[in-house]
């Protein structure tokens, strides 16, 4: 059965201070990676897609980062309107689609 | 664009009543998705479609679901009857062609359904 793991749960930064938030996956023949951000109240809003081990994406502080088993969504120097669910979308083998349950991320002024 | 329109955003109901969820995806979009979202499951895909065609509805929980897409323009989620396990945050959600299934989706504001 397909796997998609986002850690930590939840993360506390100061703004500024760097990170990564994780998301592991065990899936049969991965076809796309994808990071999205959702405001509460909202729908997830699209950030990255990563389809091959090694290749990376980035967006003003965000980072995102691909092996053959997970993917990192690294924030740099992060402002309070970072503050947000981070969710990653695995899709993979046949037609198989797999949210991971999201990192709630709070930067503190 | 727009974007993709949900309707009602918000909907409140007594259990055994039918609710019906609808959903306009973006112009010129040719795969159509339906989500549900639990604070215990996160994001749950229900069905999905491809050019009005329902393509894998494994997803769905049980038969008291059904969708349809009668145009490229329109689909529904339909809950009957409904049930207080029902209630949650349904999500639709389209993509282009393009890149196919794994291309990225463009997410509605969603419906949050109250079941009583």
């Amino acid at each position: 059965e397909d796997q998609v793991t986002q850690s930590p749960e939840a993360l506390r930064l100061q703004e500024g201070e760097s990170s990564s938030l994780n998301c592991s996956y065990t899936v049969s023949g991965l076809r796309g990676l994808f990071w999205y951000r959702q405001d509460p109240g909202k729908g997830p809003e699209f950030l990255f897609t990563l389809y091959s081990a090694g290749e990376e994406k980035e967006k003003e502080r965000l980072k995102a980062t691909l092996t053959k088993k997970e993917s990192f969504l690294h924030i740099t120097a992060p402002k309070p309107e970072d503050s947000a669910t981070y969710l990653c979308l695995v899709g993979a083998g046949s037609y198989q689609l797999t949210f991971g349950k999201g990192t709630k991320l709070s930067v503190i002024p | 664009d727009a974007g993709v329109i949900q309707s009602p955003r918000h909907e409140v109901t007594e259990m055994g009543q039918e609710v019906t969820l609808r959903c306009k995806p973006i112009s010129g979009h040719d795969y159509l998705f339906w989500y549900r979202q639990t604070m215990m499951r996160g994001l749950e895909l229900l069905i999905y479609f491809n050019n009005n065609v329902p393509i894998d509805d494994s997803g769905m929980p049980e038969d008291r679901f059904s969708a349809k897409m009668p145009n490229a323009s329109f689909s529904t989620l339909k809950i009957q009857p409904s049930e207080p396990r029902d209630s949650a945050v349904y999500f639709c959600a389209s993509s282009r062609l393009a890149g196919g299934l794994y291309n990225e989706q463009f997410f509605g504001p969603g419906t949050r359904l109250t079941v009583l």
